[in-house]
Parts: C-alpha cells; sequence; structure tokens
C-alpha cells in the first residue's frame, strides 16, 4: 500500500493556460474522488468515478474541468484556460466500497494561477 | 448554506490538558461522521469516525461524541501533545442513502498544542 499519489506537487501557471494534473489511487480501490480546498475552507466535492464511470459531477466543475480515469486506475484533471479563482489545492482521494476505511487522500496539487 | 459548522476556528490548549473541538452539522440524512487532521502541505488523515447508531467511539487518546438530537458531534483529545498540532476537519457523509462515501466538510479548526 504505497498510498494515493498525486502529481505535480505545486503547479504555477499564467491566467487563460491549461493545466492537468494526476491521481494515483491505491491499488485495487474502485472508487476515486476529487476535492478542492481553498483558503480557511474546509475540501469541497467535485466529482467522483467508481472504475473507469464518472458518477458525479459538483455544480462546482464548470465546463472548463474535465476528470477521466480511462482504465478504471489512475486519474486526469484538466483545468482550461485557467482563471485566478482556481487557485487552490487539488486533492484525490481514493476508497475501496467493500472495505469499512475511510476515505484516503493524497497530498495534493497546490496550484497557483497568476 | 453550510451543512457542516466548526465555529471556532483555532484552539489553543496546554500539553497534558484535553482538547474538544466541536461540529455542528444541518442536514439530517448525514448519518457517518469522521474527524481527519490535516498537517501543512499533506493531504487529510483520517483520524476517527462514528456512525449515527452510536454515541460515543473511542480510539486511544482520542474520543468522539455524537448527539443526534442536536445535531452535534466533538472530538476529546486526552491527554494533549504538541504533536496533535493540526488542522481537525469534521465531516459527514450520508452512508445509507447510496454508498457514494461523498464527504461535506467543515471549514476546519487550527488545534495548537503548547508545550
Amino acid at each position: 500500500d504505497t498510498g494515493v499519489s498525486q502529481n505535480p506537487r505545486h503547479k504555477i501557471t499564467k491566467r487563460g493556460q491549461n493545466v492537468t494534473f494526476r491521481c494515483d489511487p491505491i491499488s485495487e480501490h474502485n472508487r476515486l474522488y476529487w476535492y478542492r480546498q481553498t483558503l480557511g475552507q474546509g475540501p469541497e466535492f467535485l466529482t467522483y468515478f467508481q472504475n473507469e464511470a464518472q458518477l458525479e459531477k459538483s455544480r462546482l466543475l464548470s465546463d472548463r474541468f474535465s476528470a477521466e480515469r480511462p482504465k478504471g486506475s489512475f486519474s486526469t484533471l484538466e483545468i482550461q484556460r485557467t482563471e485566478q479563482g482556481d487557485s487552490a489545492m487539488y486533492l484525490c482521494a481514493s476508497w475501496e466500497i467493500r472495505s469499512n476505511s475511510p476515505l484516503h487522500f493524497g497530498n495534493g496539487t497546490r496550484l497557483t494561477v497568476t | 448554506d453550510q451543512q457542516v459548522k466548526q465555529n471556532s476556528p483555532s484552539l489553543s490548549v496546554q500539553e497534558g490538558r484535553i482538547s474538544i473541538l466541536n461540529c455542528d452539522y444541518t442536514n439530517s440524512m448525514f448519518d457517518y461522521f469522521l474527524w481527519y487532521k490535516k498537517y501543512p502541505a499533506e493531504g487529510p488523515t483520517f483520524l476517527i469516525s462514528i456512525s449515527s447508531i452510536k454515541d460515543k467511539n473511542e480510539d486511544g487518546r482520542f474520543t468522539v461524541f455524537l448527539n443526534k438530537s442536536a445535531k452535534h458531534l466533538s472530538l476529546h483529545i486526552v491527554p494533549s501533545q504538541p504533536g496533535d498540532s493540526a488542522v481537525y476537519f469534521c465531516a459527514a457523509s450520508a452512508i445509507s442513502g447510496g454508498s457514494n462515501y461523498k464527504l461535506t466538510f467543515g471549514k476546519g479548526t487550527l488545534l495548537t498544542v503548547n508545550p
């Protein structure tokens, strides 16, 4: 169990650029979640997958955001035409539906849009 | 509309004393509650949880109490240690309505334990 891995850890980009983050969940965890945390707030749910199927998207996920989990393993979160309001910590978490364990979070990707 | 509220942004206690962190919720569909601890530049780490069928769950120095009628839960840390200094998030989920495990978090409480 190597934990949930997220890359990159930090990303600085200019407004209007596209960025992509990657999340590698704990192996064999079939659920994968994306959350966003801004300063002074708790993590907010963005979307989740069961295997390769995206089952729910928050209204926070505007059409500039897209998430994929093509083979039911790693996931990517892309933000197109970034805005300064997108600056946040993007957290990935995974979970095995048959287990009694809670969500395991990665260390996040810190995005700064200048 | 914040469904999970942690009204104390910060708490400072002396080493060896009890730390009590509070959390209130408004959504009566929530039936599973968790506490996560977060250090700077790291993701949240699970601490302890409680189902709505219980009113207390204990794990070592950590105890969570749930008062369903008041829609209130609290985390007690006894004795507090300097290494406990972190941001503590209360989170809730409606598990029985479907196993999507979507968590709703509070804003967090920064706990500082002074030596």
